[in-house]
């Protein structure tokens, strides 16, 4: 059965340090979604792709945080310089475009700025 | 203010207990969808509900969409042990392509 990959599973850095985290979507997916979750907290949209393009970006703090998904399938989020309570788990989620917002996650990065 | 509300926010009942977890909303929907997430893993979809009044069964989950689309609720019977983990809500409200979830509810089922 095809799975959202991610990696790393878990990370450990100091904050001030930069930490970067990557997600392959399922083939064929051209929507793809990184959240973050506060643990026993429900999943907080940051970025969400249609192919190539930033469809929604509003809740990415620009000032640290920055995506790319260059060839429209995998992606990379970027945290520059962490900090304290950056410290969540970091989910990618993808889906096929339209229907009923269906959407298949991966098993996220644990992040933990110490 | 959470467009999608879940209650309640916390569950623990007994092996062979029955529960119902709701999620309410002012906004009306296109669809919502129920997922399970296990601590430290990613959410797994369970359903998808689409039609207003719709209930759809999956084994002992029964999930209902309000007529008006704008609730839905999730009743597991008999739960087990294996039921527990945090369960969420989520859609996109009509005329939006924007999703969002609910807090979620984490259940615990004790053995």
């Amino acid at each position: 059965e095809a799975e959202v990959a991610q990696s790393p599973r878990y990370k450990i850095t100091e904050k001030s340090q930069a930490v970067a985290f990557w997600c392959d979507p399922i083939s064929g997916h051209a929507t793809l979604y990184w959240y973050r979750q506060i643990l026993g907290q429900g999943p907080e949209l940051l970025v969400q792709f249609q192919d190539e393009s930033v469809v929604d970006d509003s809740q990415l703090p620009k000032d640290r945080f920055s995506a790319e998904r260059l060839k429209g399938v995998d992606s990379t989020l970027k945290i520059q310089p962490a900090e304290l309570g950056d410290s969540a788990m970091y989910l990618c989620a993808s889906s096929l475009p339209g229907g009923y917002y269906e959407q298949y996650f991966g098993p996220g990065t644990r992040l933990t700025v110490t | 203010t959470q467009l999608l509300e879940q209650s309640p926010q916390f569950l623990s009942i007994q092996e062979g207990e029955n529960l119902t977890v709701y999620c309410n909303s002012s906004s009306v929907f296109s669809s919502l969808q129920w997922y399970r997430q296990e601590p430290g893993e990613g959410p797994v979809l369970l359903v998808t509900v689409v039609t207003g009044g719709e209930v759809k069964k999956l084994k002992r989950l029964t999930f209902q969409f309000g007529d008006a689309r704008k609730d839905s609720s999730l009743h597991i019977t008999a739960a087990q042990p294996g039921d527990t983990g945090l369960y969420l809500c989520a859609g996109a409200p009509l005329n939006d392509y924007k999703l969002s979830f609910g807090a979620g509810t984490t259940v615990t089922v004790r053995a």
